[in-house]
């Protein structure tokens, strides 16, 4: 079965920390999606990426095709941060498809003024 | 640009009715798809489509229906609602997929099936 495992699933921090939220996946994939979700809605694409790192402002992602990992840092954490972070995968080899995605069950993470 | 919008917001049906969730984008893009959400679960595929004409099954597609007989839009039909089918129900779209694109999701529907 192809699965996607983000760690952890809460995290706490104060404003200012550096925060990072990790995604593991079982088999080879093409791209790997970071997703932002606030409470009660919507939920807006921060990164695509297939190799490398990528940064916004004061996001980074990263990926280890080898070690089948992705990784979302997030410097100098705001309150207005406070959200759910998703990985989804593309592409999963083991069947799958390239125009579907397979995602991580996401990480909350709060960030305390 | 709307982007990609969804009607309704919120919707209540009892079991064994049926309805259709709009979705609709301005953007010209030839993937869409819809995502269902339940707590635990992560986001689940039920049904895509890669252009006008052209639709695929997902991860979740039994319970529902889809169509595409324009680019902009992409309903989804409950043909007979099941309490198991209360969820938050997203449409995203992108140019051309996952693989090659950023992914651009609606507001959600929140339905509940009594």
């Amino acid at each position: 079965k192809n699965e996607v495992e983000q760690s952890p699933q809460n995290l706490t921090a104060q404003e200012g920390e550096f925060i990072t939220i990790n995604c593991s996946y079982s088999v080879g994939i093409s791209a790997l999606h970071w997703l932002q979700q606030h409470p009660g809605g919507g939920i807006v694409s921060l990164f695509m990426l297939s190799s490398g790192k990528k940064k916004h402002g004061r996001l980074i992602a990263t990926i280890n095709i080898q070690e089948k990992h992705s990784s979302l840092h997030i410097t100098a954490s705001h309150p207005r941060d406070s959200a759910v972070y998703i990985c989804a995968a593309s592409g999963m080899n083991s069947g799958g498809s390239n125009y579907k995605l397979t995602f991580g069950k996401g990480t909350l993470l709060t960030v305390n003024p | 640009n709307a982007g990609v919008t969804q009607t309704p917001k919120f919707q209540v049906l009892k079991t064994g009715q049926s309805m259709t969730l709009q979705c609709a984008q301005d953007m010209n893009h030839e993937y869409m798809s819809w995502y269902r959400q339940d707590p635990g679960m992560g986001l689940r595929l039920i049904h895509y489509s890669v252009g006008a004409g052209i639709t695929d099954q997902g991860e979740v597609p039994n319970g529902y229906n889809v169509s595409r007989s324009t680019t902009e839009d992409f309903p989804l039909r409950l043909l007979s609602a099941a309490p198991s089918q209360t969820s938050v129900y997203f449409c995203a779209s992108s140019y051309r997929g996952p693989l090659l694109g950023e992914q651009f999701f609606g507001p959600g529907t929140r339905l509940t099936v009594l």
